[in-house]
């Protein structure tokens, strides 16, 4: 079965840094691009990442552009984001889906800016 | 790019809905349309993909399709149930960028 989970959620102030994971299984990862997206509490669906199968292309939303950063370990079937400058606004369930039918999805992990 | 959905529809049990998803800048035929559904304290599922294909387990009484001349996707739900009721999102993507439309929360009556 193929399987996302997302973890390295936490409280953060604002200003700090944070790095989530997602681990793949039931797929080879080497063989997809895959995608960050969140959800802030009560709101949309928001894409904010994308990263091709050897790193060599890698997308931001203009939303944490210069802030985040992903990055990928296919030999450990694992992707990650890096937050840095973290707002109150950055306050969401963060998931990593896969290309291109941005599918499946994990149960996320929530990450809450707040002082 | 962006897309447009209704925030919200209504409908009652066994009857049909259908959610629009208008794409504003480019063609909507241009790039396939998702729809995902998720419900209360979920997350998303994939309910239809490249436009108007099921993934194994969507009942058809979920359908996707495309219109040009109105650039826009819609998602029909037939024979509604309760269960039903969450929130829909379509998503398409140009050029390494995804889009989500802000969502339409469907209740069922």
């Amino acid at each position: 079965e193929v399987q996302l989970e997302e973890s390295g959620g936490g409280l953060v102030q604002p200003g700090g840094s944070l790095r989530l994971s997602c681990a793949a299984s039931g797929f080879t990862l080497s063989s997809y691009s895959m995608h960050w997206a969140r959800q802030a509490p009560g709101k949309g669906l928001e894409w904010i990442s994308y990263i091709n199968p050897d790193s060599s292309s890698i997308n931001y939303a203009d939303s944490v552009k210069g802030r985040f950063s992903v990055s990928r370990d296919n030999a450990k079937n694992s992707l990650y984001l890096q937050m840095n400058s973290l707002r109150v606004e950055d306050t969401a369930v963060y998931y990593c889906v896969r290309d291109p039918w941005l599918d499946p999805w994990g149960q996320g992990t929530l990450v809450t800016v707040s002082s | 790019f962006t897309l447009t959905q209704p925030p919200s529809v209504s409908e009652s049990p066994g009857k049909t809905v259908t959610i629009s998803c208008t794409r504003f800048g480019g063609s909507i035929a241009s790039k396939f349309v998702q729809w995902f559904q998720q419900r209360p304290g979920a997350p998303p599922t994939t309910l239809i993909y490249e436009n108007d294909q099921r993934p194994s387990g969507v009942p058809g009484r979920f359908a996707g399709s495309v219109d040009s001349s109105s650039n826009s996707a819609s998602l029909t739900i037939s024979g509604l149930r309760t269960e039903d009721e969450a929130d829909y999102y379509c998503q398409s993507h140009d050029n390494l960028i995804q889009v989500f439309g802000g969502g339409t929360r469907l209740t069922v009556l």
